[in-house]
């Protein structure tokens, strides 16, 4: 089994739909994020949980509606989407005390049409 | 605001060697990181530095001067399988990553 996990790796929904992008992590780690990567821009970080409490939220638009039931699965809700939230989702896990060396999982590659 | 620069793209030669250069301005430091990610891939972590100086891991070496606000990853003995994306990441006083927008290393023959 891969480290984390990321489900679907393709996704092309309407504006109008109601999709989830699903993240599991098989590493015993007890911090989980969300970050979006768009081409030849910095990775932008979306949620932060740790021991399933969200402690970051980096003003991110409520059409982005995350959960985190336990400590090794994370979901990203998505309603309403824009065109210009197309990009790839990345799931990551850490250890509390080495945040800087995150786990990636290979990411949702999301077109909204 | 805090800002993280690095190239765009370079191109080298299977064989040759090639040193990606990020320059950081941050609020506090408290690590700088390395990861590589190839197309379609998950980002994977290379290297940590904390302290000025060089660490070295195989093929690749990190090095930092936080006076200069400036650190590199050299890549020796390049292989075809290096051509990839190269992040530079530093951890700021409040434990938050800020992240370049990374390099696309790209390998000739």
């Amino acid at each position: 089994e891969t480290g984390v996990t990321q489900t679907p790796r393709h996704l092309v929904m309407g504006m109008t739909n109601k999709k989830s992008l699903k993240c599991e992590q098989h590493l015993g780690h007890n911090a989980m994020y969300w970050y979006k990567q768009s081409a030849k821009k910095p990775l932008e970080l979306m949620f932060v949980y740790s021991l399933e409490e969200r402690v970051e939220n980096n003003s991110v638009p409520s059409r982005f509606s995350p959960e985190c039931p336990n400590s090794s699965h994370l979901f990203l809700h998505l309603h309403t989407l824009q065109p210009e939230d197309s990009a790839l989702y990345l799931c990551a896990s850490s250890q509390e005390g080495t945040v800087g060396e995150l786990f990636f999982g290979e990411g949702s590659r999301l077109t909204v049409l | 605001g805090q800002n993280i620069d690095q190239p765009t793209e370079m191109t080298a030669t299977e064989g040759a060697i090639v040193q990606i250069n990020c320059t950081y301005q941050t609020s506090g430091f408290n690590g700088l990181f390395w990861y590589q990610q190839h197309a379609g891939e998950a980002p994977t972590f290379l290297s940590y530095n904390v302290l000025d100086g060089l660490e070295e891991k195989g093929r690749f070496s990190s090095f930092l001067s936080r006076s200069k606000g400036y650190s590199y990853l050299l890549l020796k003995e390049l292989q075809m399988k290096d051509s990839a994306s190269y992040l530079c990441a530093v951890l700021d006083s409040n434990y938050q990553l800020i992240w370049g927008a990374g390099t696309k290393l790209i390998i000739k023959p």
